[in-house]
């Protein structure tokens, strides 16, 4: 089955360390994204990936990093420099589609909890 | 400003009625893309319904429909006959412009289906 993976499903780490949360696609799209999310809260882009080498920034990068070095694969880091990093974060993958919609895929998530 | 307004933190509706999500939207954009999403407790964002800004009818799927008044930059989503199994956050969200782009997300609405 076609679909996107994360894990863990849930992650705890001690505040000043990083951690690399783990997104894989198998849905051969070219477009990845990372959202978070927080408690009554909508999602926040933090960074995307058009094509394999290449992202950019999204709307609260600061704090994390990313890489593309596989179409399958868009794994992000939540590094020591982010403020407030215990959050609900989301992977998502899109292709154009028939009618050209670029529907995002999601997967199921990664609860990260930083004490 | 907001790009998405969803103006109900939450809803109540008894199985088998029919009921309203409200979203607005904010754009400039004469092209543009609006999307729902459903997100169950367990956590994963599952595409609902689209409606592209140029589609001459308002969009369906299922007991999904979305009530489109460009005009008034509303994207209501409608269920009917609703199910237990509706219970969850919706989120709806808008793409600007043709190809690809970001989403950009509203804070949802918490929907509660009683017996």
């Amino acid at each position: 089955d076609g679909g996107i993976t994360q894990s863990p499903k849930y992650l705890f780490r001690k505040e000043g360390q990083n951690v690399t949360l783990s997104c894989e696609q198998n849905l051969n799209h070219d477009a990845m994204y990372w959202y978070r999310q927080d408690p009554g809260q909508g999602l926040r882009l933090i960074y995307y990936s058009q094509i394999v080498n290449d992202f950019q920034k999204g709307d609260i990068a600061e704090g994390y990093s990313v890489s593309r070095e596989k179409k399958e694969s868009f794994p992000l880091t939540v590094t020591s420099a982010q403020k407030n990093p215990t959050a609900f974060y989301l992977c998502a993958s899109s292709y154009p589609g028939d009618r050209g919609n670029y529907e995002q895929y999601f997967g199921p998530g990664t609860r990260l909890t930083v004490t | 400003a907001q790009k998405i307004t969803q103006t109900q933190p939450g809803m109540f509706v008894q199985e088998k009625e029919a009921v309203t999500l409200d979203c607005t939207y904010d754009t400039s954009d004469p092209s543009y893309g609006l999307f729902w999403y459903k997100q169950p407790s367990s956590g994963e964002m599952i595409f609902l319904i689209y409606q592209g800004s140029y589609d001459q009818q308002n969009a369906t799927e299922g007991r999904y429909s979305l009530n489109f008044q460009k005009a008034r930059k509303s994207a209501n989503l409608v269920i009917s006959a609703s199910q237990l199994g509706d219970s969850a956050m919706y989120f709806c969200a808008m793409r600007e412009g043709n190809g690809f782009q970001k989403l950009v997300f509203g804070t949802g609405t918490r929907l509660l289906v009683s017996p």
